[in-house]
């Protein structure tokens, strides 16, 4: 049972365009929404995490939005690059006890920027 | 700081073949766990451990066995390969702060079983 539904699949855009990935979630123990950005033949490295008291979070040109009610939050990259071009993965976690590292992640959106 | 390592990066094995795959951190990180990424699945939790002595199983246990002797090291144990294992093995290593929950993911492991 997929936990965290991530789409779209994949996504191209022009650089200087504003790609969005979106992802939802089932479990409203989940208090921890990391995104993933992954190159090929790397391991994924954390982008920018939210945890639900906010709606919003910025941190360059990544933003993150959060949607408690609906259990949907998405990323937004402004003004995309062609270095941006990766795998992007979503993903949830409980901060509480042990839980804290037990990711379950989106099935991930393969992003291509054109020049 | 050496971050997460993994060895090997690229392993061929034959079915029924028993293996293991290394992994250590440098970063005295409590939480390590190993995730299996396939194409279009997302990466799944296999294993997981908050401390030496203490491991778990995740979404995926199937077919693997863990052990947590030290802090820094995390080996995930093939104990008899199937071609439904071939996949890229992601170990991975966090602590808890106070107010994020990094996971650092080492290169991974390339495993192909035929």
């Amino acid at each position: 049972q997929q936990q965290v539904k991530q789409s779209p699949q994949s996504l191209i855009v022009q650089k200087g365009g504003i790609p969005i990935i979106n992802c939802a979630y089932e479990n409203t123990a989940f208090d921890y929404f990391p995104w993933y950005q992954q190159f090929p033949g790397k391991g994924p490295a954390l982008l920018i995490a939210i945890r639900p008291d906010v709606s919003e979070k910025k941190e360059g040109r990544f933003t993150i939005s959060f949607n408690k009610s609906a259990k949907q939050f998405s990323l937004h990259i402004m003004d995309s690059q062609p270095g941006d071009s990766a795998t992007y993965f979503c993903a949830a976690s409980r901060s509480r006890g042990t839980s804290y590292g037990k990711l379950t992640f989106g099935q991930g959106t393969i992003l291509t920027v054109h020049p | 700081n050496a971050g997460v390592t993994q060895t090997p990066k690229f392993q061929v094995l034959k079915t029924g073949q028993s293996m293991t795959l290394q992994c250590a951190q440098d970063m005295n990180h409590e939480y390590m766990s190993w995730y299996r990424q396939d194409p279009g699945m997302g990466l799944r939790l296999i294993h997981y451990s908050v401390g030496a002595g203490i491991t778990d199983q995740g979404e995926v246990p199937n077919g693997y066995n863990v052990s947590r002797s030290t802090t820094e090291d995390f080996p995930l144990r093939l104990l008899s390969a199937a071609p439904s294992q071939t996949s890229v093995y992601f170990c991975a290593s966090s602590s808890r702060g106070p107010t994020s929950y990094e996971q650092y993911f080492g290169p991974g492991t390339r495993l192909t079983v035929t």
